[in-house]
């Protein structure tokens, strides 16, 4: 029973555009929230993250919007680079064990 | 520097073997988990140790142990492998009561 939901498995965009990835949950529990990006045969590696205390938070070219009633985040790119093409993960956490959706693909066009 | 290393990367096997994957964090961190990526891409939870304890055991097979000999070393050993046991393993570690972890390159298990 997936917890947390990323319901597009893919976005293309192009280079210099924005980016939007969303993601929406169910435990009500959760309080925290993270973004991760993965390249093909690599290790996710962390992005960004919010605590259920705030509704933004901002890093550079990345922010991550979180709407507690809805139960939905979502992930802003701005703009979006070629290396900026990959799989990025929501995760969200109770209690330090995460649990993850199942990712959406970006791909950046030039 | 390494943070989270996995030995081997890659592990092709036959059905009934038994194997095991390592994982080392030079982090200095005090928790680490064994995540599963299945075909569908899912990461799922296997088992998180805090300073060589057993904190978290999800429903996973007894065919698979975790070792972890101090709290910078958390290794694998799965027995009488099986086909639906092929997957990507990831190893993370996390520091005190920060959220984040930190994954290691992953481990693709084929067993034929």
């Amino acid at each position: 029973d997936q917890q947390v939901k990323q319901n597009s498995p893919s976005l293309s965009v192009q280079e210099g555009r924005i980016s939007i990835l969303n993601c929406d949950y169910t435990n009500s529990m959760f309080d925290y929230f993270l973004w991760y990006k993965k390249y093909p045969a690599e290790g996710p590696t962390f992005l960004i993250s919010i605590s259920s205390i705030k509704d933004k938070n901002e890093d550079g070219r990345f922010t991550v919007f979180l709407n507690k009633s809805a139960k939905h985040l979502s992930l802003h790119i701005v703009p979006s680079q070629p290396g900026d093409s990959a799989v990025y993960f929501c995760a969200a956490s109770p209690d330090y064990k995460l649990s993850f959706g199942a990712g959406t693909t970006v791909t950046v066009r030039a | 520097d390494t943070a989270v290393s996995q030995t081997p990367k890659y592990l092709v096997t036959q059905m009934g073997n038994d194997k095991s994957i390592k994982c080392e964090q030079n982090l200095g961190h005090d928790t680490m988990y064994w995540y599963k990526q299945d075909s569908k891409k899912f990461l799922k939870i296997m088992f998180s140790y805090n300073n060589k304890e057993l904190i978290i055991n999800e429903t996973v097979p007894n065919r698979f142990s975790p070792k972890s000999p101090d709290k910078a070393h958390l290794n694998l050993h799965i027995n009488s492998l099986e086909l639906g046991d092929s997957a990507v393993y990831f190893c993370a570690s996390r520091l005190g009561h920060y959220n984040e972890q930190f994954f290691g390159p992953g481990t693709r298990l084929t067993v034929l």
